[in-house]
């Protein structure tokens, strides 16, 4: 099946610094990617939408100029998580879909921030 | 916008066969994904609705009624590595982007000995 890499993994930054997680689709390529966040024993809250060349869309109570986020090739988006505070601390999932799928995303296998 | 309803928690033995329901409200109604999670580790796709009825894969099968708002996971023959947390996930039209998912709050399934 279809591969998303997430890197890093996991990461601790102190306050105040950026963080860039990186999301690769790795053997299709994905016009729309998606990145959602994930607290401890909760659902995954979709942050925002991204298509390939184009501005992300943000869901409702995210900041964008704090979650900046590029989706620069048909294989790659980053979310740069900007002058990050200790209550950013969450799981980082992001999808992709195949831009041959009607419906089927493909998830990452998240990155855990700890902001410090 | 969307909303979704499981349960929080279901704890079965062995060998049992568990129902996971999921009722939705929403408009632009495509259909019913479900996910896996286990502790730490990315949502996996299961299964997906977008008719009515029952779809099956191996121990897993999924239901959906597009007129209730309502559909299921069943997971047959329970193995201890189904212990998990279950996720429906609506994908509907959403003001934000066409087509993307909403997830529900999530069912944790612990499998007994």
């Amino acid at each position: 099946g279809a591969v998303v890499s997430q890197h890093p993994s996991w990461v601790i930054c102190k306050s105040g610094t950026s963080v860039k997680i990186e999301c690769r689709s790795l053997d299709f390529q994905a016009t729309t990617m998606f990145w959602y966040r994930q607290f401890p024993k909760q659902s995954l809250m979709l942050m925002a939408t991204s298509n390939e060349g184009s501005k992300a869309t943000y869901e409702q109570g995210v900041e964008k100029d704090k979650f900046l986020i590029n989706h620069a090739s048909l294989t790659l988006s980053t979310l740069t998580v900007t002058s990050a505070h200790p209550e950013d601390s969450s799981f980082y999932i992001c999808s992709a879909r195949d831009h041959n799928s009607t419906y089927e995303q493909y998830f990452g296998p998240g990155t855990r921030l700890t902001v410090t | 916008g969307q909303s979704l309803e499981q349960p929080s928690e279901v704890t079965a033995v062995e060998g049992a066969i568990v129902q996971i329901n999921c009722t939705y409200q929403t408009s632009g109604f495509y259909g019913l994904s479900w996910y896996q999670q286990h502790d730490g580790g990315a949502p996996t796709f299961l299964s997906y609705n977008a008719l009515d009825g029952l779809e099956e894969t191996g121990r897993f099968s999924s239901f959906l009624s597009r007129s209730d708002s309502y559909g299921y996971l069943l997971l047959q023959e329970l193995q201890m590595k189904d212990s998990a947390s279950y996720f429906c996930a609506v994908r509907a039209i959403s003001s934000g982007s066409a087509r993307q998912l909403t997830f529900g709050s999530g069912t944790q399934l612990t499998v007994l000995p």
